[in-house]
């Protein structure tokens, strides 16, 4: 069965710091990867995706995240952080191409920017 | 073009009653799928709609239940409501042009705030 984990449920860095947000999945098919973020009272926002080609990806906002299929991981990354940053983020797997809306998601990390 | 509306955002019910939430997809996005978000479980799967068939589920009991109309907008139901029920709804569109195409992102609406009391 396909699985997420997320490393960490709260992550603190300072202003400027590189921001480091781990996930491993879990998954008996090629996967589709997914960083999602959601700021308080609002839905989620897709960062950036991982579905075939280029193992390192490039977001929004300045994040990137490399799909690493021997360790099974999909870590995000950020080299400075900013207070705008502060947000939930969510790993999340599906897989196979079909379609079929589904997505599995990590149980998220708080990451909080100290000033 | 507008973003996934969902209605209503907030909403208070007591137990055993029962809600309906709504969804209106991205203008051509034909694929709708919900979640429910909560503290202790997360985020998880509910169903998804394509064409106004149910094509995929997940674990929850028969008392969540879910339709799409022949315009896309998606409806979902909770019977009898439970304490435990208290969650935000997630709704998420996305185009589907065929399995060949490949994957197509999913967008999210800002969710329903459901509190049971």
């Amino acid at each position: 069965a396909q699985s997420v984990t997320q490393l960490g449920s709260h992550v603190s860095v300072s202003e400027g710091a590189l921001v480091l947000l781990r996930c491993n999945y879990s998954s008996s098919v090629p996967p589709y990867l997914f960083w999602y973020v959601q700021y308080p009272n609002q839905g989620l926002q897709l960062l950036l995706k991982y579905t075939t080609g280029a193992t390192l990806v490039k977001g929004i906002n300045g994040f990137e995240a490399e799909f690493k299929k021997s360790e099974t991981s999909f870590h995000l990354t950020k080299p400075s952080a900013h207070m705008s940053d502060a947000a939930e983020y969510f790993c999340a797997v599906t897989y196979g191409s079909s379609n079929t809306g589904k997505l599995i998601f990590g149980q998220g990390t708080t990451l909080q920017v100290k000033p | 073009k507008a973003g996934v509306t969902q209605t209503p955002r907030y909403l208070i019910k007591t137990r055993g009653q029962q809600v309906t939430l709504s969804c209106s997809p991205i203008s051509g996005h034909r694929s709708v799928s919900w979640y429910q978000q909560t503290p202790g479980q997360g985020l998880q799967f509910l169903f998804e709609y394509f064409s106004e068939t149910q094509r995929n589920k997940g674990n929850f009991p028969g008392r969540f239940s879910g339709r799409q109309f022949s315009n896309s907008r998606s409806e979902m139901n909770v019977s009898t409501l439970e304490l435990g029920d208290s969650a935000l709804y997630l709704c998420a569109s996305s185009f589907y042009g065929g399995a060949w195409q490949g994957y197509n992102e999913q967008f999210f609406g800002p969710g329903t705030r459901l509190t049971v009391l």
